[in-house]
């Protein structure tokens, strides 16, 4: 399977805890977002990444959330202190870059997040 | 504040029906226009639209961007009901390569 691909699918913890979610984006992208998605929603962006760079964060993403991407290939997004509020899919897409019209992004399944 | 904006929220039709969903925008420094399909977990591309006027098609589907009066539409004809799902639109902006997505609409198609 040559496309996103997000681990684990499915996270389940206590509130308080901290969790990562892992991101393996398609191998020749070299930008790579991390969306949250709740229901009856769109997917709303927190942060993307170019090669390792972390270009852009939303003010969505407070202090408790931190996304990395040490080799500019996989990526983490680490949620510390977790709140219920943050219960979501936590999507990562990736896309290739270098277009001035932008290219299109390709999403993975998801991380389904719930907060007890 | 950028934002993007669907209608209708949610639709139900028949096999065979031809439906369009609207998206209008408004995002600074507008650079391109997606749809996705979402049917259970991971949204799937469908179209980027950057020029107006221009239609894409694929299969049954089409859209079509109007830069003028800022919206698009995604036209369906004779649906199926594996066309049934939760269709997004995003726009993005030049100097940032984030989406900013509608809430998308629900689309179920009985059969």
């Amino acid at each position: 399977d040559t496309g996103v691909s997000q681990d684990p699918r499915h996270k389940i913890t206590k509130r308080g805890q901290n969790v990562t979610f892992r991101c393996d984006p398609i191998s020749e992208h070299n930008r790579l977002y991390w969306y949250r998605q709740t229901l009856g929603q769109g997917p709303e962006f927190l942060t993307y990444f170019q090669n390792e760079a972390q270009l852009e964060k939303s003010r969505l993403l407070s202090d408790r959330f931190s996304a990395e991407r040490p080799k500019g290939s996989f990526s983490t997004l680490e949620i510390q202190r977790t709140e219920q509020g943050d219960s979501a899919m936590y999507l990562c897409a990736s896309s290739r870059g270098g277009a001035a019209a932008g290219t299109e992004a390709f999403f993975g399944q998801g991380t389904r997040l719930t907060v007890v | 504040e950028d934002k993007v904006v669907q209608s209708p929220l949610s639709l139900v039709v028949h096999e065979g029906d031809t439906v369009t969903l609207n998206c209008s925008y408004e995002v600074t420094n507008f650079r391109s226009l997606l749809w996705y399909k979402q049917e259970k977990k991971a949204p799937t591309f469908l179209f980027m639209l950057t020029s107006s006027g221009i239609e894409k098609k694929s299969g049954r589907l089409s859209s079509i961007l109007d830069k003028k009066e800022l919206f698009s539409i995604l036209n369906i004809t004779a649906t199926q009901t594996g066309d049934s799902a939760i269709y997004l639109c995003a726009g993005t902006t030049s100097g940032t390569y984030k989406y900013i997505f509608g809430t998308g609409t629900r689309l179920k198609v009985l059969a």
